[in-house]
């Protein structure tokens, strides 16, 4: 079974600041790897997807995401961080031939953005 | 385009009662998937339902249960409820089901507290 491990709980980055935000998974093969936002009494939101081809995922709201698999990597980066990006992140994956929907989440990383 | 919509947003029940949580999916969307969120962690799924049958089922016991509607709107039903039940439920609209040819819409959730 597929797992996922966010290693920070929190992290807070100065406005303008560059992020990056760490996923690690475990699955036997090439998974479909995701990163989703939550804010604050929200769903969840789509910020990019990995299913194959080019290992460096573009997203919305400048985000951009790199699978590493000889790390079990899919690292979250944004250049400079926005105020408006202060939300919780979550790292998720999901099996290949189950789908796209069962997908195992992990703990998530609440981002703080100071002035 | 309507978005997912999930009814109620919040509610309080106590041990050993039912509840009844709804979500209308994201409009042409035929596939509905139920996660819970509780508080501090990641979304866990709990099924998916698709042309009204369930397909595909993560570790929750037979007391939370599901329907899927004509118009592919979603029920989720828990009985017996328990404390530990208390928790963020997501509902997720989809366009097919399995293969990596989409994302998951989700709505706002259904906040329960069970006392």
């Amino acid at each position: 079974a597929q797992s996922v491990t966010q290693p920070d709980i929190h992290i807070t980055v100065s406005e303008g600041a560059s992020l990056e935000l760490r996923c690690n998974y475990s699955y036997g093969a090439t998974p479909y790897l995701f990163w989703y936002v939550q804010s604050p009494g929200q769903g969840l939101q789509l910020l990019l997807k990995y299913f194959s081809g080019d290992t460096l995922v573009q997203g919305i709201k400048g985000f951009e995401a790199e699978f590493k698999r000889s790390q079990s990597s899919f690292n979250l980066r944004k250049p400079s961080v926005h105020w408006s990006d202060a939300a919780e992140y979550f790292c998720a994956v999901g099996a290949r031939g189950t789908g796209f929907q069962k997908l195992v989440f992990g703990t998530g990383t609440r981002l703080l953005v100071s002035p | 385009e309507t978005g997912v919509t999930q009814s109620p947003t919040h509610l309080i029940k106590t041990r050993g009662q039912q509840v009844t949580l709804r979500c209308s999916s994201q409009s042409g969307h035929n596939t509905v998937s139920w996660y819970q969120q509780a508080l501090g962690q990641g979304p866990q799924f709990i099924f998916q339902y698709y042309r009204e049958e369930e397909n595909g089922r993560g570790n929750f016991p037979p007391r939370f249960s599901g329907l899927q509607f004509p118009n592919y709107s979603s029920e989720l039903n828990v009985n017996a409820l328990e404390l530990d039940d208390s928790a963020l439920y997501l509902c997720a609209s989809s366009l097919t089901a399995g293969g990596p040819t989409g994302e998951l819409f989700f709505g706002e959730g259904s906040r329960l507290t069970v006392l």
